[in-house]
């Protein structure tokens, strides 16, 4: 089966530095995308990583490390208004996404 | 408009009672995607059109139809509603298959009893 394991919930201190960590087993791989959901709100697209390595992206960078079947998203100098829930998603050979159940990420002043 | 756009925004339906969600892009978008997002699940695709005049079933597709007349336009049927169908659901869509991220609509909230 396919699988896309992210830890359900996270606290966080404003101005600090959080690791999301995003783990998978899919059938195929054509790539990981990182979504930003707030409450009430559609996802946004942040990343998108298809070879080993690091993607940055101002406060956000996105790594991924297709042998070990992970990734993780960095957010630094966390602001409130990061507060919000991270999705990975993996495309998967039918070029589908499967998605994770997504992070809760709480930033606390 | 600009981007995706999706209606109702909520709607409370009795069980039984059919009704469509309608979702329109001004991207030119060749794919389009219908999701159902569950508290503590991730998105799950229901159905998906790569094309105007093609479709495919997702991950849960059972109770649920769609069509793509062209390619604006993608609404997601249910033909007879029961309560496992509350849920929020997305449409999206995406410039094409390789490394194009999907766009999301902003949802309809549906609630049936």
């Amino acid at each position: 089966g396919q699988n896309i394991d992210q830890p359900t919930e996270m606290t966080a201190t404003e101005g600090a530095i959080v690791q999301i960590n995003c783990t998978y087993q899919t059938s195929g791989f054509n790539g990981l995308f990182w979504y930003q959901q707030h409450a009430g709100e559609a996802p946004t697209f942040l990343s998108y990583n298809v070879l080993d390595g690091l993607e940055e992206k101002g406060r956000f960078s996105s790594f991924l490390s297709r042998s070990k079947g992970y990734s993780y998203l960095l957010l630094k100098e966390l602001q409130m208004k990061d507060s919000a829930s991270y999705l990975c998603a993996v495309r998967d050979s039918n070029y589908q996404l499967i998605w994770g159940a997504g992070t809760k990420l709480i930033i606390k002043p | 408009i600009a981007g995706i756009t999706q209606a109702p925004t909520s709607q409370i339906l009795a069980a039984g009672r059919r009704m469509t969600l309608r979702c329109t892009q001004d991207m030119r978008h060749n794919a389009m995607y219908w999701y159902r997002q569950d508290l503590g699940l991730g998105l799950r695709l229901i159905h998906y059109s790569n094309t105007a005049g093609t479709t495919g079933k997702g991950e849960v597709p059972d109770g649920y139809s769609v069509s793509r007349a062209n390619t604006d336009d993608f609404p997601l049927t249910l033909a007879s509603a029961v309560p496992s169908q509350t849920s929020v659901y997305f449409c999206a869509s995406s410039g094409g298959t390789g490394g194009h991220e999907q766009f999301f609509g902003p949802g309809t909230r549906l609630t049936v009893l």
